[in-house]
């Protein structure tokens, strides 16, 4: 099984508020993992990717972070949130190198009010 | 220049008809491309992968990929209505993190009966 599970599926969270979205996948060892935001009615923004535990390349803002304290899992937080949070979150995993598809959990679909 | 750029559309085709929709990458280095279909809410799932020049068929698809242009395409054949969503076309490139999966904003596709 090569799934991915993502947690929770909706989540509404006030302006200020911590974050703490979690990412497992199974199956084979030392996958590729990536955290993208989509926010309502745009494209996937890369947040952050990882290549191995402990190893973590950012594309954003500082206000987001996120870690790899195991082989298959990704976690992505917040201290505070913002309004611009809010949006459509996906973990995606490749199985090997570049020239491996990635595929996608379902999502978290994260409301900051 | 966006790395990955697509019409956002919408893009509306007739019942049995074919759907062309084309993307264009800024990375000559990227050596892999995908295509993902998208429908409303959920999470984008994989249709093709393509990493040679020229044509890739999977039944009713299509993907073609001319490096030297730098742009890749995907043709949908007999257009049904459950085919419309959004496509999403992703380039695999290498960065000195490693992998990086990089998404076009998507093209909306409408079949209409």
């Amino acid at each position: 099984s090569q799934t991915i599970h993502q947690w929770p599926a909706t989540l509404v969270q006030p302006v200020g508020s911590p974050l703490s979205l979690e990412c497992t996948v199974e199956g084979t060892s030392n996958p590729n993992l990536y955290w993208y935001r989509q926010a309502a009615g745009r494209g996937l923004q890369l947040l952050f990717y990882s290549v191995g535990i402990g190893q973590i390349s950012s594309e954003v803002p500082q206000n987001l972070s996120a870690s790899r304290p195991q082989d298959r899992q990704f976690i992505l937080s917040s201290k505070k949130l913002l309004l611009s949070d809010s949006g459509f979150y996906l973990c995606a995993r490749q199985i090997g190198g570049m020239n491996t598809e990635a595929f996608f959990g379902q999502g978290t679909r994260l409301t900051v009010v | 220049q966006k790395e990955v750029e697509q019409n956002s559309g919408p893009l509306s085709v007739p019942e049995g008809a074919i759907a062309s929709l084309n993307c264009t990458y800024s990375d000559r280095v990227s050596q892999s491309f995908f295509w993902y279909r998208q429908y409303s809410g959920k999470s984008p799932e994989l249709i093709m992968s393509i990493y040679s020049n020229g044509d890739k068929e999977d039944g009713r698809f299509t993907a073609q990929l001319n490096k030297a242009s730098q742009y890749v395409s995907l043709l949908i054949r007999d257009s049904q209505p459950s085919d419309s969503a959004t496509y999403l076309c992703a380039v695999n490139g290498f960065t000195g993190g490693g992998n990086k999966l990089t998404f076009g904003t998507g093209t909306q596709l409408k079949v209409e009966l």
